[in-house]
């Protein structure tokens, strides 16, 4: 059965900071990978899809950017943080392009 | 992708059997209805999903109108887990960006 693990599981983090959220897939290969982002009280929105190892297409720009790594690994940072990133992160696989997502437990994150 | 509307909120009460309406008026040919759920805090869950026939697996029945421009979920028999906000979400499988856009979607609260 395929997991899918994100970390950490929430962070407090100053306005200004970097920060470095990851998310991986095991019992998959070569999966899609997504980026999504809920703020408080809002809707999910995607940000990024990997399709293969190395690329990375924007979806939403917030001043992020993300990075697959790996096959079974998709990283979503900034080097500055903002207040308005504040809110819960989401990684989601599919086996293709158009079949279905499944979510990973996601990652809260406070900016202050 | 096209547009859904679902009621704001639905009550039920443990037993009973839950219809959730979604209307989607605009589908295309090529879109899938899909229902996800999810609980405060958690990742989206995957329900189900269907292109025109019922669909039915342990989770939940899925009823599609026959000129598709309508869904409903049907829940048997909830449970006080069953309590969540339900997205009805219509997709187009197609390779790419597999891009799922939530809405608010129902509230479903289980009384005891």
């Amino acid at each position: 059965a395929q997991t899918i693990h994100q970390w950490p599981v929430a962070e407090i983090k100053a306005v200004g900071s970097p920060l470095s959220l990851g998310c991986t897939i095991k019992g998959k290969s070569s999966p899609n990978l997504y980026w999504y982002w809920q703020a408080t009280g809002g809707t999910l929105q995607q940000l990024f899809y990997s399709i293969t190892v190395g690329q990375v297409e924007s979806v939403v720009q917030l001043n992020l950017s993300a990075s697959r790594p790996k096959d079974d690994q998709f990283i979503l940072s900034t080097e500055k943080l903002l207040l308005s990133h504040s809110g819960f992160y989401l990684c989601a696989w599919s086996s293709q392009g158009w079949d279905t997502q499944y979510f990973g437990p996601g990652t809260r994150l406070l900016v202050l | 992708d096209a547009k859904t509307t679902q009621p704001d909120s639905m009550e039920s009460t443990e037993g009973e059997t839950v219809h959730l309406p979604c209307s989607h008026a605009t589908i295309s040919g090529n879109e899938y209805i899909y229902w996800y759920r999810q609980v405060p805090l958690q990742g989206p869950e995957y329900v189900t999903h269907g292109l025109q026939q019922n669909t039915t697996n342990s989770m939940a029945f899925l009823a599609i109108a026959s000129d598709r421009k309508s869904s409903t979920l049907i829940l048997p028999h909830v449970s006080l887990r069953d309590a969540a906000v339900y997205h009805c979400i219509l997709r187009v499988a197609t390779g790419g960006n597999n891009k799922l856009t939530f809405g608010q979607g129902t509230v479903l609260s289980v009384i005891p």
